[in-house]
């Protein structure tokens, strides 16, 4: 598997806390992307960074923010979690160029109560 | 606007049978299509991608830019086949580039 861990992997929290997930590689790929997964939606791009604290929305990035000061870490972080942002979230790394592949994290599965 | 349509959430087929899993995708340059798989409680995998022409666990996938259609197919299913599938188009926009992935179809082939 590519270097590319997600943490936490499962977390319960309370409408209204901010939360944050980590990415976490070790493949110096430039592409760091974070989606989430919802049945029936599939795979939503919610921000993504193109290096060093280079980053653009996805298509549902509304409540949530990203950072990226290093290479190997992207941040995803809710503001002020709502039920809506109960979902598999996944980090996803790729190189620039055509035709590349994406190596995708395990996953974290975020309950918001 | 760039889009991957699957029209079908759930595909079930008997182990033996052909399987097919359409994905058509709306891009109006030159596309780069790939499929991933997702194995229960595994990460999602790259399956094949277009460009390569190749053939994966016995799956082959063509683009017809004609029907702007990228489908997967596989003539004898088997059980171990049985996984959350999604159609992926891969593009530049804005000097950048980004996947977009369809709504997925999840294959059940049973015995």
């Amino acid at each position: 598997d590519a270097g590319i861990t997600q943490s936490p992997r499962h977390k319960v929290t309370e409408t209204g806390t901010p939360v944050t997930l980590r990415c976490h590689q070790t493949e110096n790929h430039r592409y760091m992307y974070w989606y989430r997964q919802d049945p029936g939606h599939g795979l939503r791009l919610i921000h993504y960074s193109y290096g060093v604290k280079d980053t653009d929305k996805g298509e549902v990035s509304d409540g949530y923010s990203v950072s990226r000061s290093k290479t190997e870490d992207f941040l995803l972080t809710l503001e002020s979690a709502t039920s809506s942002q109960t979902s598999v979230y996944f980090c996803a790394i790729s190189e620039s160029g055509q035709n590349t592949e994406a190596f995708f994290g395990q996953g974290t599965r975020l309950t918001v109560v | 606007a760039q889009r991957v349509t699957q029209p079908e959430k759930l595909l079930s087929v008997f182990k033996g049978a052909p399987v097919e899993l359409k994905c058509n995708y709306s891009y109006s340059g030159s596309p780069e299509l790939f499929w991933y798989v997702q194995y229960s409680r595994q990460r999602l995998q790259l399956l094949l991608r277009h460009i390569s022409r190749e053939s994966i666990k016995g799956f082959t996938a063509d683009l017809n830019k004609g029907e702007t259609s990228f489908h997967l197919k596989k003539p004898f299913a088997q059980e171990e086949d049985s996984a959350m599938y999604y159609c992926a188009l891969y593009h530049l926009s804005s000097g950048t580039y980004k996947y977009i992935f369809g709504t997925g179809t999840r294959l059940k082939v049973l015995a």
